[in-house]
């Protein structure tokens, strides 16, 4: 049983740039949700996917964005890329259908690096 | 204030140690809470979830006190492989999950 697998594992990116992350969830799993992790920071809550939808989002500007697709798996976009966007960028899976009690499981990772 | 706070530590302990990690949470229409465990440039992993009631895992305690919007974790008889960051995850009734910062433990010779 694949978990969650995230792709590329590792990108270095210059300011100004667009990058494209990749996502798909553990078999079974419907809702897809992102999160950005600074150094020394917890995962900070980007938004949520289910049914192709963005269901919440975080408190993240209009350059980030993202998708999911009918098999599940999703995209985080970000364009015009700052320093300050540097960070760990985590998926992480479930199958909650709206119910809060189900335990995410997470990918792990895309290490962005901007310079 | 952040929605989940949590003390940052470090907590360095003997092993062997019994150690407790505290959180509070700001919104008060969380539904469900849990620890993850987060080891040096790893993603996240479920540690356990918190039950109003309390519940045990082996060496790991869980407590929730929703009147005081606060949770605990008790580690006993801490063991080398318990040094990570603990984080503290609350989620709303729409699925949101909200982090903590994290505690950093390291349990030592």
């Amino acid at each position: 049983d694949a978990g969650v697998t995230q792709s590329p594992t590792h990108l270095i990116k210059t300011r100004g740039q667009q990058v494209t992350l990749r996502c798909s969830p553990k078999s079974g799993h419907d809702t897809v949700s992102w999160y950005q992790q600074a150094l020394g920071q917890g995962p900070q809550f980007i938004f949520q996917y289910y049914e192709e939808e963005e269901r919440q989002r975080g408190n993240f500007p209009d350059r980030f964005s993202g998708h999911q697709f009918p098999n599940y798996s999703s995209e985080l976009n970000v364009n015009a890329l700052l320093l300050g966007d540097s960070a760990l960028y985590l998926c992480a899976s479930s199958s909650d259908r709206g119910f809060s009690g189900n335990t995410i499981y997470f990918g792990e990772g895309s290490w962005l690096t901007v310079v | 204030r952040k929605e989940v706070e949590q003390d940052p530590g470090p907590f360095n302990v003997p092993e062997g140690a019994t150690v407790a990690f505290n959180c509070t949470y700001s919104n008060s229409a969380s539904q469900s809470f849990f620890w993850y465990r987060q080891d040096c440039r790893k993603e996240p992993k479920l540690l356990m979830s918190v039950y109003s009631s309390g519940n045990e895992d082996g060496r790991f305690t869980a407590q929730l006190n929703r009147a005081s919007q606060y949770i605990s974790l008790l580690i006993r008889d801490s063991k080398l492989s318990d040094s990570a960051t603990y984080l503290c995850v609350v989620n709303t009734n729409a699925g949101k999950s909200t982090f903590g910062d994290g505690t950093t433990l390291t349990v030592k010779p």
